[in-house]
């Protein structure tokens, strides 16, 4: 079974640029997170989506990240502009409704230079 | 406030030896505790799960037990191998539906042959 797709794997930019993340979760899998992984830090939630529909983005800087899952399976989660603090791995995991575990993309790693 | 540490320093061991990483919570009440390993430049993994009404789970040469009173979970690998080396991570499994899970800062774990 494949697993979770993300690209790009890095990605460069400078503050105040725009940047864009894509995910592709493992097929049948109705929900979706995104994390944030600051380096020495564990995975820090940002949103969850089950199919199309938001479940919880509280801890989401809405004033400058944004995420959608359109037609409820890949996911594009953007940041605009990036601040220099957002430089950390971004990751994709998804699962199945009725199950707890969650598979792990291999993640973005974003520098903001 | 609500905090999750796990051991913040790294632990080296002898290969063979039994490694024993710690995660304890403060107000928090998990349903139940997940361990995922984490190598670098990758996603984390999932190994183990355990419900709050259950005291140990095992899986081949892991072992994980969970105390809801002493707000510790501690996660054991026996005969430790060079291969185990990586980052370990614990996370919290709210109750209900979402499957939302709140990580630890991780253990690096380095098993020396």
């Amino acid at each position: 079974e494949a697993g979770v797709a993300q690209s790009p794997r890095y990605k460069i930019i400078e503050k105040r640029q725009s940047v864009a993340f894509w995910c592709n979760p493992i097929s049948g899998h109705a929900t979706l997170y995104w994390y944030q992984q600051i380096l020495g830090q564990g995975p820090k939630l940002l949103i969850q989506f089950q199919n199309n529909g938001v479940v919880d983005d509280s801890q989401l800087p809405k004033d400058r990240f944004s995420a959608e899952r359109l037609k409820g399976v890949d996911s594009t989660l953007k940041i605009q502009p990036a601040k220099l603090e957002d430089s950390a791995v971004y990751l994709c995991a998804s699962k199945l409704p009725s199950g707890s575990e969650q598979y792990f993309g291999p993640g973005t790693r974003l520098t903001v230079t | 406030s609500q905090k999750i540490e796990q051991n913040s320093e790294a632990l080296n061991i002898q290969e063979g030896k039994t490694a024993t990483l710690t995660c304890n919570y403060t107000n928090y009440s998990p349903a139940y505790l997940q361990w995922y390993r984490q190598d670098p430049g990758r996603g984390p993994v999932f190994l183990l799960l355990i419900r709050e009404n259950e005291k140990e789970k095992r899986k081949e040469r892991l072992k994980v037990t969970f105390d809801t009173t002493l707000k510790q979970s501690l996660f054991h690998i026996t005969a430790s191998q060079p291969a185990d080396s990586a980052t370990y991570l614990c996370a919290l499994g709210t109750s209900g539906n979402t499957g939302k899970l709140i990580f630890g800062q991780g253990t690096t774990l380095q098993v020396k042959p």
